[in-house]
């Protein structure tokens, strides 16, 4: 079964912790995006890679770190720098060669407490 | 960089009735406009996109029109029934960009029954 998972799907943190999300997909695309989301706000880039041991900071990069030593991983930390961490996050893929649709997870609640 | 705006940001229909959204965006270098329909609680699932060499494209009940003129495009959703009842999202692709998508802020639609 092909796609993108996210884990865990709800995590709850205390105030000052790191936290570590995790994005997994099997469909063998290059690409990989991180994205935030809050209510009323849209969706906004976090960060971006295309190739492993590569990746761009999005719009919203501050306060976040990622790592790509995997093509199918691409896990996001959010860390204490991160002054609002409260959202919802999604993870996507695209395949590169010129294909431009992005491929949802089902996303990652994290509740800072 | 590019700039997407999304209208309205909330739109009820009776079931049946026609529901359209309209996004602008701002870059005359995009070239692929999509479509996400995302669900309470989960990812967006990309539902129509566009390419800026076509003007329509149709799918069942769905169809997106482009005006590369006016750097418009628009969803219309005919025969609407409750299970459309959701969150859309419009976004525009720079080509040059590395794949990245420039989301609008969404649209809650609600069909009523």
């Amino acid at each position: 079964d092909g796609g993108i998972t996210q884990s865990p799907k709800y995590l709850f943190r205390k105030e000052g912790q790191n936290v570590t999300l995790s994005c997994e997909q099997n469909l063998n695309h290059d690409a990989m995006y991180w994205y935030r989301q809050d209510p009323g706000q849209g969706l906004r880039l976090i960060y971006y890679s295309q190739i492993v041991n590569d990746f761009q900071k999005g719009d919203i990069a501050e306060g976040y770190s990622v790592s790509r030593e995997k093509k199918e991983s691409f896990p996001l930390t959010v860390t204490s720098a991160q002054k609002n961490p409260t959202a919802f996050y999604l993870c996507a893929s695209r395949e590169d060669r010129g294909r431009d649709t992005q491929y949802f997870g089902p996303g990652t609640r994290l509740t800072v407490l | 960089g590019e700039n997407v705006e999304q209208h309205p940001s909330t739109l009820s229909v009776q079931e049946g009735d026609s529901a359209v959204i309209k996004c602008t965006y701002s870059d005359s270098a995009s070239n692929y406009f999509p479509w996400y329909k995302q669900e309470l609680g989960k990812g967006p699932q990309l539902i129509i996109d566009i390419r800026s060499n076509v003007g329509e494209k149709k799918d069942q009940r769905i169809a997106v029109t482009l005006n590369k003129t006016a750097k418009h495009f628009s969803l219309h959703i005919t025969e609407t029934q409750p299970e459309d009842s959701a969150v859309y999202f419009c976004a525009a692709h720079r080509g040059s960009t590395l794949g990245r998508l420039y989301f609008g802020r969404g649209t809650q639609l609600t069909v009523w029954p």
